[in-house]
């Protein structure tokens, strides 16, 4: 069982909608949960980060953690274009620091 | 510095010679940690440092590849008699310690031919 998990995609929605990207981890003791975004050809950009249960949102984004059942996803709202890339879900094990990704999940926006 | 800087950005070398990649964090983060990232895939984790002590090199492939960061700054990985299946996107990426959220560099592109 890989350590992240995601569906690697493409995730196609129409320019307006909700996105939902998911990732499920199996370290039951990880602490710290990250989504990044990748444009092709650039390096990984921070979006979001959570650390306890439940929602967060920061603007179009939200992220929701659920470590009862190892899952965290990412909802973007009103979908763009500009959105399309892939997403990369991270986690932080616990009792050390490494950061362990999934394999991202390309995200196509159709106008 | 503003963002965390790494170079050569774009790395050709036959295969046998050794390359040193640089990364330059961003000032002030005591966690710096390096990846590696074929086509396709996530960022693959090879190792990481707070402040100069390497905490943790379970990543590194093979003993052809190491890692420094003598001052608790800047840090060098070193691919020695490189093969072609080194060839990726290293990526390093610094946080201000520990569990926070990491920043990366612009990655370098390293071809073995």
């Amino acid at each position: 069982q890989k350590e992240v998990e995601q569906n690697s995609g493409p995730l196609s929605v129409p320019e307006g909608a909700i996105a939902s990207l998911n990732c499920t981890y199996s370290d039951r003791g990880s602490q710290s949960f990250f989504w990044y975004r990748q444009y092709s050809g650039k390096s990984p950009e921070l979006i979001m980060f959570i650390y306890s249960n439940g929602d967060k949102e920061d603007g179009r984004f939200t992220a929701q953690l659920n470590k009862a059942s190892q899952y965290v996803s990412l909802l973007i709202r009103d979908s763009q274009p500009s959105d399309s890339a892939t997403y990369l879900c991270a986690v932080i094990g616990g009792g050390y620091q490494k950061v362990t990704f999934g394999i991202g999940t390309k995200l196509q926006v159709i106008p | 510095g503003a963002g965390v800087s790494q170079s050569p950005r774009y790395k050709v070398t036959k295969r046998g010679q050794d390359v040193a990649l640089r990364c330059d964090p961003i000032s002030g983060h005591v966690s710096l940690y390096w990846y590696r990232q074929a086509l396709g895939q996530g960022p693959e984790f090879l190792t990481y440092f707070n402040y100069e002590a390497q905490q943790d090199k379970s990543g590194l492939p093979n003993d052809r590849f190491s890692a420094e960061r003598p001052e608790g700054s800047i840090s060098t990985l070193t691919i020695q008699r490189t093969q072609q299946e080194d060839s990726a996107v290293y990526l390093c990426a610094s946080s201000l310690w520990g569990n926070t959220e990491a920043f990366f560099g612009q990655g370098t592109r390293l071809t073995v031919v």
